[in-house]
């Protein structure tokens, strides 16, 4: 069984930093690509970031770009995402999720929220 | 950056309606069109991809139309647990995309 847990989440002063892991389970990791997907509380989906399986493409929204770096360590199939310079808006529920066209799998999600 | 406009933002259908959802694309996406449903506190979970291929698990009642800027998700007759907002996404290009959400509710 396809299995993603993340971690990492919790409060943050404006300007912090926070890394959030994604733990893979049920499925060869280095062979699929990642995504962070993020929903801020009562909104839509926003796409953040990607990672391509051997780490040698990836992309982000324009949003997060400069602040935000995803990385992953295939050896312990994990996925991680970390964020600088935080502000207000990045608050939401930042879920880890499978494949690089459709999401088929997702995790539960961790919640992030930027508030002094 | 491809915008993705959902109509309606609600749909009130009585259960055992058909509810057709709306996903439009501020440029062609091919067929590169998915659906989610996402329910209170969950994850999203995926419905449809390739515009018309439904997931792993996903009833009959539930399928998918268009090519290009416009795409269509209906459900036939709606059950209890279809209550909830839906969501299409293009993965067409970067970066990837939703749409805002349609959320069905109980008439």
């Amino acid at each position: 069984e396809v299995q993603l847990v993340e971690s990492g989440g919790g409060l943050v002063q404006p300007g912090g930093s926070l890394r959030l892991s994604c733990a893979a389970s049920g499925f060869t990791f280095s062979s699929y690509e990642m995504n962070w997907v993020r929903q801020a509380p009562g909104k839509g989906l926003e796409w953040v970031s990607y990672i391509s399986s051997g780490s040698s493409t990836i992309y982000y929204a324009d949003s997060v770009k400069g602040r935000f770096t995803i990385s992953r360590d295939n050896a312990k199939n994990s996925l991680y995402l970390q964020m600088n310079s935080l502000r207000a808006e990045d608050t939401a529920v930042y879920y880890c999720a499978r494949d690089w066209r459709w999401f088929g799998f997702w995790g539960q999600g961790t919640l992030v929220t930027v508030s002094s | 950056e491809i915008v993705m406009t959902q109509s309606p933002a609600t749909l009130s259908v009585s259960p055992g309606e058909r509810a057709t959802l709306s996903c439009r694309a501020s440029q062609s996406v091919s067929n590169n069109l998915a659906w989610y449903q996402q329910k209170p506190g969950q994850a999203p979970r995926l419905l449809i991809y390739g515009t018309s291929t439904r997931a792993t698990g996903i009833p009959g009642r539930l399928s998918g139309s268009g090519s290009g800027t416009e795409f269509t998700l209906t459900i036939s007759s709606l059950q209890s647990e279809d209550f909830a907002v839906y969501y299409c996404h293009q993965y067409n290009s970067w970066p990837r995309t939703f749409g805002q959400g349609t959320k069905v509710e109980i008439k």
